[in-house]
């Protein structure tokens, strides 16, 4: 089951915040977060486990509420770097080894 | 440190033609590979994924193969290149799992375009 993630696109000004929702339909253990930006690879920013930690990668931090299988991504003050498409992924059931992604969320950070 | 490689970066090929892409990690032991295809603006597709030599699980029925024919080697194959077959193809690895899924890391990717 795909995770959901919203919005699916977001336009700010340098120095704005955002937050980056992403929700399951299943019971979550875990959630990852990647950045891509355009025409490159993913990279991993962080994951979030069980038990609501929350955590943080530069300015960006992530929570993570397991009873309402929910996630978000907070990115603060945001740089013209954070421009980019990112994904959740959460693990496939029935298997440890599998991240299912959600849709992706577009981030513009304009000047 | 760890480094993913893929090749070509970039490919085209005339529908019907046959595919090979490789991928090579460095600098670990018994890693998972997966492959994922994005399809322009979408989001990832996962392909294959091996948890070691020659074991390989599909997650879509497709014209696609993959092997794996060393511990740190992923292959993936086509007889037979369908234009529905374009995309950016991603290789990624991760460590053995205890427990909970690991964090994957991603190759450059190859872009492939079928005419």
């Amino acid at each position: 089951q795909q995770p959901v993630q919203s919005p699916q696109a977001v336009i700010l000004r340098e120095g704005e915040d955002a937050v980056i929702n992403c929700s399951s339909s299943k019971a979550l253990y875990s959630v990852h977060w990647y950045r891509q930006k355009h025409g490159e690879a993913p990279v991993f920013l962080m994951i979030l486990l069980k038990g609501g930690e929350q955590k943080g990668h530069d300015k960006i931090s992530a929570s993570f509420n397991e009873k309402k299988q929910q996630s978000s991504l907070y990115l603060t003050a945001s740089q013209l770097s954070y421009s980019g498409t990112y994904f959740c992924g959460t693990p496939t059931s029935g298997s440890a080894r599998q991240l299912t992604f959600g849709s992706g969320t577009q981030l513009t950070v304009l000047p | 440190s760890q480094t993913i490689h893929q090749w070509p970066a970039t490919l085209v090929q005339p529908v019907g033609s046959p595919l090979s892409l490789e991928c090579t990690v460095e600098g670990t032991s018994n890693p998972n590979l997966y492959w994922y295809r994005q399809a322009a603006g979408r989001g990832l597709q996962l392909l294959f994924y091996s948890v070691g030599i020659g074991q390989i699980s599909s997650e879509v029925p497709q014209n696609l193969s993959a092997s794996r024919p060393q511990d740190r080697q992923f292959i993936l194959s086509s007889k037979k290149l369908l234009l529905s077959d374009s995309g950016f193809y991603l290789c990624a690895w991760s460590v053995r799992p205890s427990g909970r899924a690991r964090e994957q890391y991603f190759g450059p990717g190859t872009r492939l375009t079928v005419t």
